[in-house]
């Protein structure tokens, strides 16, 4: 089977950079995704490490080891709207299209 | 954009009644993926379609069918609903190519 473990809530202040760990057991391994989703809203795309190394977009940026089956999402300059839960996701066993989430991660940034 | 639409933003059944959660995708997507989320436990993904009339079980496929007759629509189904069915059930779908997932605005199913 697959298992993710991410913290479930994590506090920062306006301006700040957090980071969002996630750990990973699968068996094979294609990619670690994450996604963010605001209350009542629906999970959105942010990014997605196939590779280990650090992927930027914009104040977002993804990183992932494969050897220590752990990734994280960093966000820098942290504004209100950020609050939001962030799930990672990974596609294991047998590739394919099916993705394992994590609990999700609640963020929330404070004045 | 990627548009995915459901039938309900909320829904209240009876405990026994057989229930339709609609879902459709305008972006002529392969795959496409019926998850339900819950307090704490994240999203559980219940059934997969990667064509038309194809459909592969999830890690909680237990009280619950899908149809896939064209491939736009999804279509997830309770024969016969019951309180422990009550939850937020999204909808996605996913192109061949890429990895993301595109989500619908979700369907609360209350069952009293």
């Amino acid at each position: 089977g697959q298992s993710l473990e991410q913290p479930s809530e994590v506090t920062a202040v306006e301006g700040a950079i957090v980071q969002i760990n996630c750990t990973y057991q699968t068996s094979g391994f294609y990619g670690l995704s994450w996604y963010q989703q605001h209350d009542g809203g629906a999970p959105t795309f942010l990014s997605y490490n196939a590779l280990d190394g650090l992927e930027e977009t914009g104040r977002f940026s993804s990183f992932l080891s494969r050897s220590d089956s752990y990734g994280y999402l960093l966000l820098q300059e942290l504004q209100m709207k950020d609050s939001a839960s962030y799930f990672c996701a990974v596609r294991g066993q047998g590739g394919g299209n099916k993705l394992t989430f994590g609990t999700g991660t609640q963020l929330k940034v404070e004045l | 954009d990627v548009k995915v639409t459901q039938s309900s933003r909320y829904l209240v059944k009876r405990t026994g009644e057989k229930v339709f959660l609609e879902c459709v995708q305008d972006m002529d997507h392969e795959n496409m993926f019926w998850y339900r989320q819950d307090p704490g436990l994240g999203l559980r993904l219940i059934y997969f379609s990667y064509d038309v009339k194809m459909k592969e079980k999830g890690d909680i496929p237990e009280g619950y069918s899908v149809s896939r007759e064209k491939k736009e629509r999804f279509s997830l189904i309770l024969e016969s609903a019951s309180t422990n069915q009550t939850s937020m059930y999204l909808c996605a779908s996913k192109g061949g190519s890429t990895d993301t997932q595109y989500f619908g605005p979700g369907t609360r199913l209350t069952v009293l």
